[in-house]
């Protein structure tokens, strides 16, 4: 089972920020949070993870909480094209370890 | 960098009669992975090569399913035979080794191969 909690849906302006968050109130101190999306039939898209500092790149910033029990997953500018499940997953730096996908969020943007 | 790449995209076939799915990785990817969504499911592991080795199969659903990676290069998928509940798409994702120093191996997912079984 998915060791995470997202809202099912959620709706975000074109142009606004769109802020999806995720519960990970059992994560352990060895596991990761990562975030990928699937836009329509496509396979899903590696987007950010984190350990325990905030993390920004090109497409998204991560935010984790201090207790590491909740993050946040910042698209800064939403764009029609960011409409797409985003899952959050928790998975640990052990060697190999598979993901485990949960429902996600359905995202979508509107104009 | 090519990216994974996966064929067929769509294969459509009838009950009993088998069928191969293959998963190019990105090169120089020692780990490879496959999953699989079945219709109104979520996204479930399958299993994980690391270059020709099964790491693990722990998601392999039955002995009907067998995935090879001869040569640490691309991998393949075998449904035989394939029934009607295998009907979903399957992905393939790579990562890279673990000795490349990378802390965390980010897997990179492909397109899928979409399967319906009739």
């Amino acid at each position: 089972d998915a060791k995470t909690t997202q809202p099912p849906s959620m709706d975000c302006a074109e142009g606004r920020a769109a802020n999806l968050p995720c519960n990970h109130s059992t994560i352990s101190g060895n596991e990761y949070v990562y975030w990928y999306r699937q836009i329509h039939s496509q396979g899903p898209q590696y987007i950010i993870h984190g350990l325990k500092n905030n993390e920004t790149n090109e497409m998204a910033s991560l935010i984790i909480t201090e207790d590491r029990k909740s993050s946040t997953l910042i698209l800064p500018h939403a764009t029609l094209r960011d409409t797409a499940v985003y899952y959050c997953i928790v998975r640990s730096d052990n060697y190999g370890q598979n993901f485990v996908f949960g429902p996600g969020t359905r995202l979508s943007v509107l104009p | 960098e090519a990216g994974v790449t996966q064929f067929p995209s769509h294969s459509v076939i009838e009950k009993g009669q088998t069928v191969t799915l293959r998963c190019d990785p990105i090169s120089g990817h020692d780990n490879l992975y496959w999953y699989r969504r079945v219709m109104g499911k979520e996204i479930k592991f399958l299993l994980h090569f690391v270059k020709e080795s099964k790491q693990d199969e722990s998601g392999m659903p039955n002995n009907r399913f067998l995935a090879e990676r001869t040569g640490g290069t691309y991998s393949t998928l075998k449904v035989q035979p394939a029934e009607l509940e295998d009907s979903g798409v399957y992905f393939c994702a790579s990562s890279q080794d673990w000795d490349s120093g990378i802390l965390t191996d980010t897997q990179y997912f492909g397109p899928g191969t979409r399967l319906t079984v009739l």
